[in-house]
């Protein structure tokens, strides 16, 4: 069975452009995570989808983030504009329900996002 | 406001011996624990989770250890092999309704990782 799978993996971009980032999450898996890894830190999530709705998003720096999953599958993470700040490893995860227990919550690689 | 964290950011151990890492969390409301390890270029793995109302469990070669009283995790990591070196997170969720602290309900909150380096 495939994973979680992102794209792409790595990225480098100058300061204020924009940057998207893609996941695909596990087939039949409706929660899907997209959380920010800082070097040395744990994750931190950033937005929760239950399927096609966001449904924890308190984290997410609304004024430069964006996030959709239209058809309650595919995701992607927008960043606009990126500011030095922002490099870090973006993680999307991905489980079967609400309630799942941690080890149902599968990680993809990640995005390393280099701003420079 | 509410953390994970850990007491030693690095640990260097021989092949063969056993590992001990730890964790304080902060969020007495948290009532579900987790480790994950990390590879360079991957994603968190899920090792082994623990629920409040246990103080040990057990898994292939490895242990997890609550400390409600403390607030302590530990993973005991037996027969350390080299494909055991990498980056090891702790992370604590809350499933009451209501999570003191801003826990927001089944979220998962990780620690800051430990490194591990396993020596042949």
């Amino acid at each position: 069975e495939a994973g979680v799978v992102q794209s792409p993996r790595y990225k480098i971009i100058e300061k204020k452009q924009p940057v998207a980032f893609w996941c695909n999450p596990i087939s039949g898996h409706n929660t899907l995570y997209w959380y920010r890894q800082n070097l040395g830190q744990g994750p931190e999530l950033l937005i929760r989808y239950e399927n096609e709705e966001a449904v924890d998003d308190s984290q997410l720096p609304k004024d430069r983030f964006s996030a959709e999953r239209l058809k309650g599958v595919d995701s992607t993470l927008k960043i606009q504009p990126a500011e030095l700040g922002d490099s870090a490893v973006y993680l999307c995860a991905s489980s079967s329900g609400r309630l799942s227990r941690a080890y149902e919550q599968y990680f993809g690689p990640g995005t390393r996002l280099t701003v420079t | 406001g509410e953390s994970v964290g850990l007491h030693l950011p690095t640990l260097s151990v021989q092949e063969g011996d056993n590992s001990i890492i730890n964790c304080a969390y902060s969020n007495s409301a948290s009532d579900y624990f987790i480790w994950y390890k990390q590879e360079s270029g991957k994603g968190p793995q899920f090792i082994i989770d623990i629920r409040s109302n246990m103080d040990k469990r057990q898994g292939q070669r490895v242990t997890v250890l609550l400390n409600k009283t403390v607030k302590h995790l530990s993973l005991q990591i037996a027969a350390t092999q080299p494909g055991d070196s990498a980056v090891y997170f702790c992370a604590e969720k809350c499933w009451a309704h209501f999570c003191a602290g801003g826990t927001s309900y089944g979220k998962l909150t990780f620690g800051q990782g430990t490194i591990l380096t396993v020596h042949p």
